[in-house]
C-alpha cells in the first residue's frame, strides 16, 4: 500500500520568513496530493492541494510543488505569521487517503 | 467550517465493550471515509464507504466495521474495543463521479475523542 514520509517533524521560523514541509510517497499511481492545517483540538482542514497532472499550485501565501517522477512534494508557506503556527499533514491518495506523520510549525512573532 | 458533523464529541468506554460512532456526510456527497488519528500522529485510514458499500480498508482488524445509510451518513464500529483504540476518529465526506477519475477532495468532521479504560 501507500507509505507517505514528511520531512521535518518540527519546524520554527521566525515571522516573515518562509516555512518549507517536503514529503515522499511510494505508490506511483497515487494521482492526488491534500495539505491539510490541523489546530490544536480542532478538525484537519484543506489548505490547498495538487492533482498528478499539474506540477505546481499556488493560493496567496501558500504554494505546492510536485515531482511525479522523484514521487516527492513539498508545501511552502512565505511571509509566515504567528496565525500559520499549527501541525500540517500531507497525503496522497490513489483511491485512499494516507497521511504523513505531520510538520508541527511554530512561527514565533 | 465544512458541513461535516460526528457524535458523540467525547466517548469513554473500558476495554471490551462496543462502541458506535456516528457521521452525517456533507450535502451532496456520497462518499465517507473514517480515520483513526493517535495523538501526535497523522490520520489512519479504516474504510471508506461509497453508496452504502465497503470501498477499501485500510489495515484494521475485522472488530472495525462500518455502514452507510441510504442518506450518506455512516457509523463506525468498534467491537471487543482494547486500550489501544485510545484515539481521535474523524470521517471525511467527499463526493465521488461514476467512473471516478482521480481521488476526490475530503472535507473532515470535528472527530469523536474516544478513551478506553
Amino acid at each position: 500500500g501507500e507509505n507517505v514520509e514528511q520531512h521535518p517533524s518540527t519546524l520554527s521560523v521566525q515571522e516573515g520568513d518562509s516555512a518549507v514541509i517536503k514529503c515522499t510517497y511510494s505508490d506511483s499511481a497515487s494521482n492526488y496530493f491534500p495539505w491539510y492545517k490541523q489546530e490544536l483540538g480542532k478538525r484537519p482542514q484543506l489548505i490547498i492541494d495538487i492533482r498528478s497532472n499539474v506540477g505546481e499550485k499556488k493560493d496567496q501565501r501558500i504554494a505546492v510543488t510536485l515531482n511525479k517522477t522523484a514521487k516527492h512534494f513539498s508545501l511552502h508557506i512565505t511571509e509566515t505569521q504567528p496565525e500559520d503556527s499549527a501541525v500540517y499533514f500531507c497525503a496522497a491518495s490513489r483511491n485512499d487517503m494516507r497521511f504523513g506523520a505531520g510538520t508541527r510549525l511554530t512561527v514565533k512573532p | 467550517e465544512t458541513g461535516v458533523t460526528q457524535s458523540p464529541t467525547h466517548l469513554i468506554k473500558t476495554r471490551g465493550q462496543q462502541v458506535t460512532l456516528r457521521c452525517s456526510s456533507q450535502s451532496g456527497h456520497n462518499t465517507v471515509s473514517w480515520y483513526q488519528q493517535a495523538l501526535g500522529q497523522g490520520p489512519q485510514f479504516i474504510f471508506q464507504y461509497y453508496r452504502e458499500e465497503e470501498n477499501g480498508r485500510g489495515n484494521f482488524p475485522p472488530r472495525f466495521s462500518g455502514l452507510q445509510f441510504p442518506n450518506y451518513s455512516s457509523e463506525l464500529n468498534v467491537n471487543a474495543l482494547e486500550l489501544d483504540d485510545s484515539a481521535l476518529y474523524l470521517c471525511a465526506s467527499s463526493q465521488r463521479g461514476a467512473p471516478a477519475k482521480s481521488s476526490e477532495t475530503q472535507y473532515f468532521g470535528p472527530g469523536t475523542r474516544l478513551l478506553v479504560l
